[in-house]
């Protein structure tokens, strides 16, 4: 079993709609927790952390469940420029982040 | 949050001939970190540079094949050695603490 799974997509959405993100992580001692946008021949790029209590950022909002190890990505009200990939991404304390592979959005008009 | 630059940008190289990247960094970093994007795929780590000792290289990965130097705390260098097809990829380097990492660019490479 891989350290991080996601969604494999793609989501293929119109503008306006909202798309939910999923990923599973199986390390328990996991404790810090991410998600990262990556556009198409770029860099990922720090989205959002995410925290037990979950959190917002405008469009987005992202949660965290440690029972069943299961973290969450948001997006309402979808726009062109979510277009991307966007990455979960998992480290324990004094541990590498392990990068899930990633779940393709492409919003259409 | 840190600037990151790489060199090259991309290159097309032969079988057999090795590549060295560069990743500078306009602020002085503990953590330095290299990885892999192969196509299609996620990254993976190859391995952690440290100043003033030796990378910590990742499971599948071994200092002959990608030596890393790391002369300070705003430089770093990747080499890909005796290159082959199957290393065509983007290589990245990244910085940061722990519960946060910023990237470089990204080098992409072609091997012939």
């Amino acid at each position: 079993r891989k350290e991080v799974e996601q969604d494999p997509g793609p989501f293929n959405v119109p503008e306006g709609a909202t798309v939910a993100f999923n990923c599973t992580y199986s390390n328990s001692a996991s404790q810090s927790f991410f998600w990262y946008r990556q556009d198409c021949r770029k860099e990922p790029k720090l989205l959002m952390s995410v925290y037990s209590s979950g959190n917002e950022d405008g469009r987005f909002t992202a949660q965290l469940n440690r029972a069943s190890q299961y973290i969450s990505l948001l997006i309402r009200d979808s726009k062109l420029s979510d277009s991307a990939t966007y990455l979960c991404v998992v480290n324990s304390y004094g541990q590498n982040f392990v990068f899930g592979p990633g779940t393709r959005l492409s919003v259409l008009p | 949050s840190a600037v990151i630059s790489q060199k090259p940008s991309r290159d097309i190289c032969q079988r057999g001939t090795s590549l060295t990247i560069q990743c500078q960094v306009d602020s002085q970093v503990t953590m330095m970190f290299w990885y892999r994007q192969q196509p299609g795929q996620s990254l993976t780590l190859i391995a952690t540079a440290n100043q003033g000792s030796e990378a910590t290289y990742e499971s599948g990965f071994v200092i002959d094949k990608f030596p890393i130097s790391r002369p300070n705390l705003t430089f770093s260098t990747l080499t890909v050695s005796n290159m082959s097809p199957e290393d065509s990829s983007i290589y990245l380097c990244s910085v940061g603490p722990y519960n946060e990492q910023f990237f470089g660019p990204g080098t992409r490479l072609t091997v012939l």
